[in-house]
C-alpha cells in the first residue's frame, strides 16, 4: 500500500512570493489533514478535510492561506503572500475516519528567505 | 492553548534502559490516545495507541500506561536500542476532532 505522497519535498522562496503544497493520501482514506510542524515542535492542525468537505479550518489563517481537495482525493495548500513566520514543515496525513491511525506524509520543508 | 503537555523535552538513556515519556491533559472528553515517532527528515509515524476503557497496552517493548483520574498517559520503552533514538510525540483526540499533539521528547539513547 503506498503512503501519504506529498511534494515537493523542500521549497525555499523569497518572502512575499505565492507557493502551494499538493498531497496524495493513502487510496480509501476518506479524511485529509494538513498540519504544520515548527522547528522542535510538534505539529498543529491547520485543516481537516472530510471528503471534499473542510470541516475544521478553525487554525487556518485565512488571510493568506488556502486548501482545497477537489474530488475527496488529492488536496494542495497555499501560501499568497508567504511571511518569513511560514518557515515549517507542512505535513498532510490521512486516516480512513475520525479516531483512527493517521498516516502521516514525509512533509515539505519551506523556507522562506 | 497547549491541550496536550509532554515531558520530558529531551531524554538520555543508555542502551538496555527504560525510556519513560509523560503527557498530561485537561479536556476530559480526549478519548484516543496515540504515540508517535518520528526520525529527521520523515513524518511522524504511529508507534503506539490506547483508548481510556484500558490502563495499559504493551506491544513489543513500548508499553501505554493510562491513568483516566489523573488525565495523564506515559510511554515506556523497555530494553531501548540505539535505533529507539527519534523524537516522540504523544496526542490526543476526541471524536470528530483532529489530533492534538505534545511538543515531543527528543529520545537519545547511548551504546
Amino acid at each position: 500500500e503506498a503512503g501519504v505522497v506529498q511534494s515537493p519535498r523542500y521549497k525555499i522562496i523569497e518572502k512575499k512570493q505565492p507557493v502551494a503544497f499538493w498531497c496524495n493520501p493513502i487510496s480509501g482514506h476518506n479524511t485529509l489533514y494538513w498540519y504544520r510542524q515548527n522547528l522542535g515542535q510538534g505539529p498543529e492542525l491547520l485543516i481537516r478535510y472530510e471528503n471534499e468537505e473542510a470541516v475544521d479550518d478553525s487554525q487556518l489563517p485565512k488571510d493568506r492561506f488556502s486548501a482545497e481537495r477537489l474530488k475527496g482525493v488529492d488536496s494542495t495548500l497555499k501560501i499568497q503572500p508567504a511571511e518569513l513566520g511560514d518557515s515549517a514543515v507542512y505535513l498532510c496525513a490521512s486516516s480512513r475516519g475520525e479516531n483512527t491511525e493517521a498516516f502521516f506524509g514525509q512533509g515539505t520543508r519551506l523556507t522562506v528567505v | 492553548q497547549q491541550q496536550v503537555k509532554q515531558s520530558p523535552q529531551s531524554l538520555i538513556v543508555q542502551k538496555g534502559g527504560i525510556s519513560i515519556i509523560n503527557c498530561a491533559y485537561e479536556n476530559t472528553a480526549f478519548d484516543y490516545f496515540p504515540w508517535y515517532q518520528q526520525f529527521p527528515g520523515k513524518g511522524p509515524a504511529l508507534l503506539i495507541a490506547i483508548r481510556p476503557d484500558v490502563s495499559e497496552k504493551k506491544e513489543g517493548r513500548f508499553t501505554i500506561s493510562f491513568n483516566k483520574s489523573a488525565k495523564q498517559f506515559s510511554l515506556h520503552i523497555m530494553d531501548s536500542q540505539p535505533g529507539d533514538s527519534a523524537t516522540y510525540f504523544c496526542a490526543a483526540s476526541d471524536s470528530g476532532y483532529a489530533l492534538n499533539f505534545g511538543k515531543g521528547t527528543s529520545l537519545l539513547v547511548t551504546p
